[in-house]
C-alpha cells in the first residue's frame, strides 16, 4: 500500500542556517507532492508542491527536490527564521485522479535564535 | 474572503456517545475533505463531499458519516465514540476540479473522548 515516511521526527537548527527535512514515499506511482506547514493550533498549510515531472522546484526561501529513483523527497529551507519552528508534512496523491491525499507523520522543526 | 471555519474549536465526549462537527467551506470553494489527525501522526482522509454527495472514502468504518449542504457547508458525525477517535479532525475545502491541488485546511476540532 501507500506510504509515506519521514527520516527524522525532529530537527533543530539555529536561525539563520539552512534546513533539509526528508521524506521517503513508497508508491512509485504518485505523481504530485505536497509539502505542508502546520503551527501548533492551526491546520496544515501549503508551503510548496512538485509533480513527478519535475526534479526540483523552488519558492520563496524553500526548494523542493524529488528522486524518483529512491522515492525520495526533500524540503529545503533557507536561511531559517523562528516563524519557521513547526511540524512539516510531506503528502502524496496516491494515484492520479485521486482526491485525497495520503500524509506522513511529519517532522517538527525547532529553530533556536 | 474568508477561509475554512470549523466548530467548536474543542470538544469533550464521553464514549459511546456521538458528535457533530462543522465545516464552513471557503468562499468560492463547493468540495470539502475531512481529515483525522491523531497526535503526533499525519492527518489521514476520513471522506469528501463534492455537490453533497460523498466523493471518495478512506479507511474509517460507517459509524463514520457526514451531509454537505447546498451552501457547501459540511458536517462530520461520528456515532458510537471510541477512545481512539481522540484526535484533530480538519476540515479542507477546495475548488472544483482542483480537488486536492487548492486544499485550504481550517484549522481543526480537538476532540476528545473519555
Amino acid at each position: 500500500g501507500e506510504s509515506v515516511g519521514l527520516h527524522l521526527p525532529t530537527l533543530s537548527v539555529q536561525e539563520g542556517d539552512n534546513s533539509i527535512i526528508n521524506c521517503a514515499y513508497s508508491n512509485s506511482a504518485s505523481d504530485y507532492f505536497i509539502w505542508y506547514k502546520q503551527e501548533s493550533g492551526k491546520g496544515p498549510q501549503f508551503i510548496i508542491d512538485i509533480r513527478s515531472n519535475m526534479d526540483k522546484r523552488q519558492g520563496q526561501r524553500v526548494t523542493v527536490l524529488l528522486n524518483k529513483t529512491v522515492k525520495h523527497l526533500s524540503l529545503q529551507i533557507a536561511a531559517t527564521q523562528p516563524g519557521d519552528s513547526a511540524v512539516y508534512f510531506c503528502a502524496e496523491i496516491p494515484q492520479t485522479g485521486a482526491n485525497n491525499l495520503f500524509f506522513g507523520t511529519g517532522t517538527r522543526l525547532t529553530v533556536i535564535p | 474572503e474568508t477561509g475554512v471555519t470549523q466548530s467548536p474549536t474543542h470538544l469533550i465526549k464521553t464514549r459511546g456517545q456521538q458528535v457533530t462537527l462543522r465545516c464552513s467551506s471557503q468562499s468560492g470553494h463547493n468540495t470539502v475533505s475531512w481529515y483525522q489527525q491523531a497526535l503526533g501522526q499525519g492527518p489521514q482522509f476520513i471522506f469528501q463531499y463534492y455537490r453533497e454527495e460523498e466523493n471518495g472514502r478512506g479507511n474509517f468504518p460507517p459509524r463514520f458519516s457526514g451531509l454537505q449542504f447546498p451552501n457547501y457547508s459540511s458536517e462530520l458525525n461520528v456515532n458510537a465514540l471510541e477512545l481512539d477517535d481522540s484526535a484533530l479532525y480538519l476540515c479542507a475545502s477546495s475548488r472544483e476540479g482542483w480537488t486536492v491541488y487548492g486544499y485550504t485546511f481550517g484549522s481543526g476540532t480537538r476532540l476528545t473522548v473519555v
